[in-house]
């Protein structure tokens, strides 16, 4: 049972436009949410992160929203550039305090900016 | 030092070989993992340690043994290992203190079992 789910494998947007990658959780256990960006055969790159407890962080261009109720996140990207180009993961953790539970991850969304 | 450095970056290794990669981070981090990825699948978790202590195995084959000797390194030991386990293997640190909650990985180990 897949407890993160990216719906979309693949997105295109114009350079520009905005972006919007979209994430959903089954687990109500989850509560810290991460956005990762991976080119091929590299490690993934952290990009923002959110706690259960907020519905949203931002950071430069990249902005994540939680909607805990809906079980959603989404990440913005705005303006879209080329370099944004990459697969983006969606994980979850359970902070299990002092101890430190692994990632459970979505299947990735790869976008693909247009100029 | 911001970063979590796997050796080596390509591994070719055949069925009976045993090979270890290298997992290192000088960030003062005490949690420390192993995933695989596949191609065109997400990292899934192997392996957690916790302070220096196994904490998680996601019921992963006995030829896959992790170790840690310290808390900077991370290995994982390959033993007869099938060619459906080449994959990308990620190694990931991560803060166990305050509100850093952030995991940092490293560039993988491109392993390929022949």
């Amino acid at each position: 049972d897949q407890q993160v789910k990216q719906n979309s494998p693949s997105l295109s947007v114009q350079e520009g436009r905005i972006s919007i990658l979209n994430c959903d959780y089954t687990n109500s256990m989850f509560d810290y949410f991460l956005w990762y960006k991976k080119y091929p055969a590299e490690g993934p790159t952290f990009l923002i992160s959110i706690s259960s407890i907020k519905d949203k962080n931002e950071d430069g261009r990249f902005t994540v929203f939680l909607n805990k109720s809906a079980k959603h996140l989404s990440l913005h990207i705005v303006p879209s550039q080329p370099g944004d180009s990459a697969v983006y993961f969606c994980a979850a953790s359970k902070y299990s305090g002092g101890g430190a539970d692994g990632l459970t991850f979505g299947k990735g969304t790869h976008l693909i900016i247009q100029p | 030092d911001t970063e979590v450095t796997q050796t080596p970056k390509h591994l070719v290794m055949g069925m009976t070989n045993k090979k270890s990669l290298k997992c290192e981070q000088h960030m003062g981090h005490r949690a420390m993992y192993w995933y695989k990825q596949k191609a065109k699948k997400p990292p899934e978790l192997m392996f957690v340690y916790s302070y220096e202590k196994l904490s998680i195995n996601e019921s992963v084959p006995s030829r896959f043994s992790p170790e840690c000797p310290n808390s900077s390194l991370l290995n994982l030991h390959l033993h007869a290992l099938q060619p459906e386990d080449s994959a990308l293997y990620l190694c990931a640190s991560r803060s166990t203190t305050g509100k850093t909650y952030g995991y940092t990985f490293g560039s993988g180990t491109r392993l390929t079992v022949v």
